[in-house]
């Protein structure tokens, strides 16, 4: 079955410390993305990435940071700097970055602080 | 900036009967692609139906199909033969130049027996 897991499904953070969050396809897409959801709020965009090795920031890049060494693989880092980062994390990728590429999504990753 | 409004945050309906969830954006370009995604319990985002702006006529899958009004700006969902799997968030949102899905803030839909 092809298909974006994402792991862990709960994850703890004390402060100060960083975190990782991962995220994994086997649909051979070349785009992928993380998105942030906050109760009551729509998703916003934290990263992206068109290729391996390439990736830029969204809206709301501050405290957040990625790495795209393989084209199945894109994790999020949540670091320190992050201030409030308890939310559900959403991770999606598409075949490629055109507009008209519909975007499927992980089972997501929720984030609490401890 | 790209707005997208649902202005109804929570609905509900009976089991079998039909409801409308109601979407409007706000853009200046004439080339973008409009999204409805579902979100259940398990908060995992499904895709229920997709739109091409250019495209003159209303996307439908299955129980679901939508009013694409492109000079209103409005893009509501019509679910059919509404079943309790129906039960999620609704999001609905808009791809135009930019990389990102612009999202609305969604719609709670319950379906009761």
């Amino acid at each position: 079955d092809g298909g974006i897991t994402q792991s862990p499904k709960y994850l703890f953070r004390k402060e100060g410390q960083n975190v990782t969050l991962s995220c994994e396809q086997n649909l051979n897409h070349d785009a992928m993305y993380w998105y942030r959801q906050d109760p009551g709020q729509g998703l916003r965009l934290i990263y992206y990435s068109q290729i391996v090795n390439d990736f830029q920031k969204g809206d709301i890049a501050e405290g957040y940071s990625v790495s795209r060494e393989k084209k199945e693989s894109f994790p999020l880092t949540v670091t320190s700097a992050q201030k409030n980062p308890t939310a559900f994390y959403l991770c999606a990728s598409s075949i490629d970055l055109g507009l008209a590429e519909t975007q499927y999504f992980g089972p997501g990753t929720r984030l609490l602080v401890l | 900036a790209q707005t997208v409004t649902q202005s109804q945050p929570e609905m509900s309906v009976q089991e079998a009967e039909t409801v409308t969830l109601s979407c409007t954006y706000d853009t200046s370009e004439n080339n973008y692609y409009l999204f409805w995604y579902k979100q259940p319990p398990s908060r995992q985002m499904i895709l229920v139906i997709r739109q091409e702006a250019y495209k003159q006529q209303n996307a439908t899958e299955n129980r679901f199909s939508v009013n694409f009004q492109k000079a209103a700006k409005s893009f509501s969902l019509k679910i059919s033969d509404s079943q309790l799997g129906d039960t999620a968030m609704y999001f609905c949102a808009f791809a135009n130049s930019g990389y990102a899905l612009n999202f609305g803030k969604g719609t709670s839909l319950l379906v009761t027996p």
